[in-house]
Order: structure tokens, then sequence, then C-alpha cells
């Protein structure tokens, strides 16, 4: 079955640095494209970014553009997600999910269950 | 940037059902996808392409799409079925875009 398996959280000083990664098993990983997904406390769902399934493409959002960075390894099936220069409005519980099907507007079908940042001096 | 509207709450009596909506401009010419977060998990996709179910979800959930509102229906709701929907589409220009949410109690 499908398992993402996220970890690399924890709690970093305003300006610091996290790498955060996501495990995936169960599914051909270096045929579907990844997402990341935060949820600040107690608030809704943001989209973070995206990578095509062989890492071709990337796009973030406006909020995070500049500052993370998304990659794969597909060879470790392993997603990742670089966030430098943190600001305390980054804090939230970070999910990976995965898409569908391809295609821009694939749902999400698969999501681990969260790594939570926690940006705060 | 393109922007969808989701009511804060919305309340079924049990075994009624309960209709949860997401506003958007022209919302009908998108795939909407609809997810189910209970508290301390991950979202659940529930509604995909509009009306679309993943397997494993119940025949109670279905979805409809048009003009400016995407609507997810819940029929014949259960206590099991309290949890935040959020809707969800891919927009050119806005690339994901998520719902701000809805709360759902069953009464």
């Amino acid at each position: 079955q499908v398992q993402l398996v996220e970890s690399g959280g924890g709690v970093v000083q305003p300006g610091g640095s996290l790498r955060l990664s996501c495990a995936a098993s169960g599914f051909t990983f270096s045929s579907y494209g990844m997402h990341w997904v935060r949820q600040a406390p107690g608030k809704g769902l943001e989209w973070v970014a995206f990578i095509r399934y062989d890492g071709s493409n990337k796009y973030y959002a406006d909020s995070v553009k500049g500052r993370f960075t998304i990659s794969r390894d597909n060879s470790k099936n392993t997603l990742y997600l670089q966030m430098n220069s943190l600001r305390a409005e980054d804090t939230a519980v970070y999910y990976c999910a995965k898409e569908r099907y391809s295609g821009y507007d694939s749902p999400l079908d698969y999501w681990g269950q969260g790594t939570l940042v926690t940006v705060s001096s | 940037s393109y922007e969808l509207t989701q009511p804060l709450s919305v309340s079924v009596a049990l075994g009624q059902t309960a209709r949860i909506t997401c506003g958007g401009n022209n919302i009908g010419s998108k795939n909407v996808h609809w997810y189910q977060q209970k508290p301390g998990q991950a979202p659940v996709l529930v509604i995909y392409r509009d009306s679309n179910r993943p397997s494993g979800i119940p025949e109670r959930f279905s979805g409809s799409n048009s003009g400016n509102t995407a609507t997810l229906t819940i029929s014949r709701a259960q206590a099991g079925d309290e949890a935040d929907y959020y809707c969800q589409v891919w927009d050119s220009s806005t690339t994901w875009v998520f719902g701000g949410g809805t709360k759902l109690t069953v009464l």
C-alpha cells in the first residue's frame, strides 16, 4: 500500500534552515509528481510546492518562493523540501502528498502524516 | 489570483443531508477536488474531478460543480463524518489552491 513518511521537522530559530524528507513506498515514485502542503496551527491547508515526476518542473507558492526548494531523488524514492530564511509564519505541519494522475489539475490522493516545523527564538 | 470561498461551518442533523459549498469565479470550468480532515489526521481525498469517488469512500459522498459554485453533498450524515472539509482546484495563474475549509458538525 502507498506510504508517505515525512521527517526532519523540529524547532528552528528565525532565519534558520531545515530540510524535510518524505520517504515513499508502495507505488512507482518516479512516475508521479509530488506536493508539499502545510497547515499552520488551527488554520487551513496551504499548498507550498510541486515537482514533476522527473524533477523537470517545479512550482512554488508566492509565500515561499526564493526561500524554499523542492527536490527529489527517484533512486531513493524520496522527496525533499529545503527551507531557508525561515520565519515565524512558516510554523506549520508539513505534509507531502502524491498526485493521483499526471496533470496539473490532478487531485492529491495520498498524504503523509506530516512533520511539525516550529520557527521560534 | 484565484480564490475559493467556503462557509466556516455547516451543521446537519444525524441522518440528514449536508451540503458544503465552494465558491469561485467560473469554478464550473475547473476540476474540483474535496478532502476530509479529522482532528490530528492527514487529509483524505473524498471526491475528485467534481463528482468522482476514490475507492473506499462511501456512496453517501457526492459532488457537483456548475457556474460559480461547487458542492459536496453528504447524505445520511453520520457522527463519523464530523470533520473539516476543503475544496481544491488548479488554476493556471495561482497554481494549486485550497478553500479555507468548512467545519461540519453532526447534531
